[in-house]
C-alpha cells in the first residue's frame, strides 16, 4: 500500500518570492507520483506528473517538482509566484500495477501576499 | 464533452435516511473513484473500480457501498446517513493502464450535509 504526507498545511508567502510545497510518500514497491491542484470553488486538476525518466518535472503555471528516490520525495516548487497561484496543492500517488488505486496526501493550502 | 458527470450537486440528509450518488464518464476510462473530501484531510479514497464489474476497497469505505454497473457508471450509496459523512464527495476517473494517460478526471462535486 502507499500513503502521501504533505508537512505543511498552509503555506505563505509573499507575491515573487520562491515557494516550495513539501511531499513525502512512503510505498514498497515503484510508483507514479503526481500534483494536482484546486483553485478556490473549483474542482482539481492535474498540475505534473512523474512517470519514468527525468526526475525534474515541469508542469503548467511554472511549477515544476523533483522526484528523489532516496529521500522518497516529490517537492513541489515555483521560483516566483503570483497572487493567482493561491489555491490548494495535493500531492498523489499510484503503484505501477494497473490495479493500484491513487491516494492524495491531506494538502496544502498556499497563499499569497501581496 | 461531458467528461464526468455527477449528480446531485447539493443534498441534505437526515440521519439514516439512504441516498445514492451517481457518476458516468463518457471517456472510455477502465478506473473510476469515488473521494470525499474534509477541511485538512485531503480527498480520501472511499472506494474504486479498477475496471467493469471489480470494486475495491479504499481508505475510508465503512458506511459506504458501491457498484460499477457498467463501464461508464460507477455509483455510491449510503445505507443509513450519519453526520460524519457530511462532506463533499468527488467521483473520478482515468485510463490507467496507458501511463503516458495517467490522469484523473474530476466530476464536479456533491456536497452532501447529514443532519
Amino acid at each position: 500500500a502507499q500513503s502521501v504526507t504533505q508537512l505543511d498545511s498552509q503555506v505563505p508567502v509573499f507575491e515573487e518570492a520562491p515557494v516550495e510545497l513539501r511531499c513525502n510518500y512512503s510505498s514498497s514497491v515503484s510508483v507514479y507520483l503526481f500534483w494536482y491542484v484546486q483553485y478556490p470553488n473549483q474542482g482539481l486538476q492535474l498540475l505534473l506528473k512523474y512517470l519514468s525518466g527525468s526526475t525534474l518535472v515541469k508542469g503548467i503555471n511554472g511549477f515544476e517538482a523533483e522526484f528523489n528516490k532516496s529521500q522518497t520525495s516529490f517537492h513541489l516548487r515555483k521560483p516566483s509566484v503570483h497572487i493567482s497561484d493561491t489555491a490548494e496543492y495535493f500531492c498523489a500517488v499510484r503503484g505501477y500495477s494497473s490495479a493500484s488505486k491513487i491516494i492524495f496526501g491531506s494538502g496544502t493550502r498556499l497563499s499569497i501576499r501581496p | 464533452n461531458a467528461g464526468v458527470t455527477q449528480t446531485p450537486k447539493f443534498q441534505v440528509l437526515k440521519t439514516g435516511q439512504s441516498m445514492t450518488l451517481q457518476c458516468a464518464q463518457d471517456m472510455n476510462h477502465n478506473s473510476m473513484y469515488w473521494y470525499r473530501q474534509d477541511p485538512g484531510m485531503g480527498l480520501r479514497l472511499i472506494y474504486y473500480s479498477a475496471s467493469e464489474g471489480t470494486t475495491d476497497k479504499g481508505e475510508v469505505p465503512n458506511g459506504y457501498n458501491v457498484s460499477r454497473l457498467n463501464k461508464r457508471e460507477f455509483s455510491l450509496r449510503l445505507e443509513s446517513a450519519a453526520p460524519s459523512q457530511t462532506s463533499v464527495y468527488f467521483c473520478a476517473s482515468s485510463a490507467t493502464g496507458t501511463s503516458t494517460n495517467e490522469k484523473l478526471f474530476f466530476g464536479s462535486g456533491t456536497q452532501l450535509s447529514v443532519l
